[in-house]
């Protein structure tokens, strides 16, 4: 059984640095096939994709949050990580982690709600 | 660049059939669209995927009652004999060359 769970602080203060864990079970972060994506959800708002990574290592980002967006990840612990630099309350928002088979992303976390305030 | 839109809203009875519409912006043809529900205060599942040329993948647990396809500049999502738990937000996604995208979205009332 496939799932992922976001785990991270729930409020943070603008400036801060937002650090979100996304832990997999029923697959492995090495398989070539596979990545994660993370997209967010303002509340009220639609889905926005903030980038993924794959387990080659390759990354992409959104143009409009790159420079403030790392993403990292340890197979051995089966664990996505992301870091998102000086946070903004127009951060606020239901943060998701999702896997990529392929081009299909096919199945989501339960997301997490990030405030900054 | 790749914009998907939706109708922000639709509506249809217990029991009939509705379909929604994902339309690629000008330019863009031929993509890969997949479609997602989000149920209130839940966060969102695959649906299914329509595949150039034709083929389609579905998400676990995913019911017979839900189909569709794309093609050319249009994507769609059809849901026959519609119940209330079938109440909720969809959205299509697909891929850019920046990454993915992912439309509106759309807000359906089951009457």
């Amino acid at each position: 059984q496939v799932t992922l769970k976001e785990s991270g602080p729930v409020l943070l203060k603008p400036s801060e640095t937002l650090t979100l864990t996304c832990t997999v079970s029923g697959f492995s972060l090495s398989d070539p096939r596979l990545g994660v994506a993370w997209i967010r959800q303002p509340p009220g708002k639609a889905l926005e994709w903030l980038g993924h990574i794959f387990s080659s290592g390759e990354q992409s980002f959104t143009t409009s949050l790159k420079s403030r967006l790392a993403f990292s990840r340890d197979a051995s612990k089966s664990q996505v990580v992301l870091m998102m630099t000086n946070v903004d309350p127009a951060d606020t928002a239901t943060y998701f982690c999702v896997r990529i088979d392929g081009i299909t992303l096919d199945y989501w976390g339960q997301g997490t709600l990030i405030t900054v305030s | 660049q790749l914009v998907l839109t939706q109708s922000p809203s639709a509506s249809a009875s217990l029991g009939a059939s509705v379909r929604l519409t994902c339309t690629l912006s000008s330019g863009h043809t031929n993509y890969a669209v997949a479609w997602h529900q989000q149920q209130p205060g839940k966060g969102p599942r695959f649906l299914m995927k329509f595949n150039v040329g034709g083929g389609q993948n579905r998400g676990d647990g995913t019911p017979d009652r839900f189909s569709g396809s794309s093609s050319g500049a249009e994507s769609y999502l059809i849901i026959s004999r519609l119940q209330s738990e079938d109440e909720a937000d969809y959205y299509c996604q697909t891929w850019g060359t920046g990454g993915v995208v992912f439309g509106g979205g759309t807000k359906l009332t089951v009457l």
